[in-house]
């Protein structure tokens, strides 16, 4: 059964270090999506991406961040100047849109900002 | 304003026993609606989405009430293996273009 891959599964950073964190979704689907999950609280939606471009975003997602498909199958989500708030799981997830649009999720990465 | 309720729980149930989670959703223009299972440290996985009629899938069932704004799941039959946080997700336009909207979850214990 085809899966969203993400690396690396934990990220140890400083403070004001950028990090990529990268995705590949499922291999057939459209749509892209980050969401995070600060611990012990609720899964919160990053940004959707489609056809090579930002579709929705929401307030989290500021101008520290930033989304790009490099290549067919990589999707990246870049933290510029990271913050020791940016300490989350990042989890990528993939769709193929549609009226249901089932979302599916990848392993995340946890990452630590010191 | 998008928001999802949950009961957080614990619910701590007997092995074998019937469990059902409510949520409530605030936005009444919610467009699609899903229950995912979310184990320790782990993504959440789709367990099923909920249509407007109810489905079932073996063990689970879900329901909507779109008057009501309220999405209920049943689990029959309860096994170790259930014990998880149980989250309720809605959408609120289809297409693909928006993100979910997760409840805090509801977390379950199955006791042997």
């Amino acid at each position: 059964e085809p899966e969203v891959t993400q690396t690396p599964s934990h990220q140890v950073t400083q403070m004001g270090q950028e990090v990529i964190l990268r995705c590949v979704p499922i291999s057939n689907h459209l749509y892209f999506y980050w969401y995070r999950q600060i611990l012990g609280q609720k899964v919160e939606f990053l940004v959707s991406f489609y056809n090579n471009e930002i579709s929705e975003k929401s307030e989290i997602f500021d101008d520290q961040f930033s989304v790009e498909r490099p290549d067919g199958s990589n999707f990246t989500l870049k933290i510029r100047s990271t913050k020791l708030e940016d300490s989350a799981m990042y989890f990528c997830a993939s769709s193929v849109g549609g009226e249901v649009n089932e979302q599916f999720f990848g392993p995340g990465t946890r990452l630590t900002v010191l | 304003r998008k928001e999802v309720e949950q009961d957080p729980g614990p619910f701590n149930v007997p092995e074998g026993a019937t469990v059902a989670f409510n949520c409530t959703y605030s936005n009444s223009a919610s467009q699609s609606f899903f229950w995912y299972r979310q184990d320790c440290r782990k993504e959440p996985k789709l367990l099923m989405s909920v249509y407007s009629s109810g489905n079932e899938d073996g063990r689970f069932t879900a329901q909507l009430n779109r008057a009501s704004q309220y999405i209920s799941l049943l689990i029959r039959d309860s096994k170790l293996s259930d014990s998880a946080t149980y989250l309720c997700v809605v959408l609120y336009s289809g297409g693909g273009a928006d993100g979910l909207t997760f409840g805090k979850g509801t977390h379950l214990i199955i006791q042997p």
